[in-house]
């Protein structure tokens, strides 16, 4: 089955910056997807189609996609970005996928 | 503002059929969508189970596509969730979620709160 792979875990200073790759082979053909789950809530998405910010979300998140990795980078992290963070993708047949999960620390 | 609520039975027996529903509210649920259900085990990541896009369409997990149906009512505003032959590993909260189809894809961006349905023996 297809599989997308995160580091476990992210640790970064305040005002630092923090990248989590997302690995997976359909990736050059399939767009990604970024979800922030905070602890007891729901995920929130906050990346879409690779590189594209939904309305609400700050600008100290982008994406960025080369290849089969694509990248989820939080420039200027602040306290209130530490959670998990999942990346979402689809297989050739369209079935979708979510990343293994990586969780942010923000020391 | 559209609005999603999961709702079923908390407990279900082991081998049993684990049946949930979410209801749309603030919006209609006929129109160019796809939902979605995911559930996540405690303290683990999340897992896609399947989609329903309005007109009945479905595409499920592999891994679950043997024990799952989905079907949607519009006019209850609601799709639900059919898990059959259930067993411990198939405790977790289940989340329903809505994507907008095609190329006007944000993902997943209205969730419901979420259900806990715990299987026990």
């Amino acid at each position: 089955s297809y599989e997308l792979t995160q580091p476990p875990s992210v640790s970064v200073s305040p005002g630092e910056t923090a990248r989590i790759t997302c690995s997976g082979d359909a990736l050059p053909k399939q767009y990604a997807y970024w979800y922030q789950q905070k602890p007891g809530q729901a995920p929130v998405v906050i990346i879409y189609k690779d590189t594209e910010r939904p309305s609400g979300i700050p600008e100290r998140f982008s994406g960025s996609s080369s290849g089969t990795e694509v990248t989820l980078t939080i420039s200027g992290v602040q306290a209130e970005d530490e959670a998990d963070y999942y990346c979402q993708s689809a297989d050739t047949s369209g079935t979708y996928v979510f990343g293994t999960g990586t969780k942010v620390t923000v020391l | 503002q559209v609005q999603l609520q999961e709702s079923g039975p908390g407990l279900v027996k082991s081998s049993q059929t684990l049946s949930l529903s979410c209801t749309v509210t603030g919006g209609s649920i006929s129109g160019n969508y796809y939902w979605s259900w995911i559930r996540q085990p405690a303290g683990k990541g999340l897992e896609w189970i399947g989609r329903i896009f309005t007109g009945g369409t479905t595409k499920f997990n592999p891994s679950l596509k043997s024990r799952v149906t989905m079907s949607i009512d519009t006019s209850k505003n609601q799709f639900s969730l059919k898990l059959t032959s259930v067993t411990a590993a198939d405790t977790a909260v289940y989340y329903c979620a809505r994507e907008a189809a095609a190329g006007t894809s944000h993902g997943m961006d209205v969730w419901g709160q979420g259900t806990t349905a715990t299987v026990s023996s």
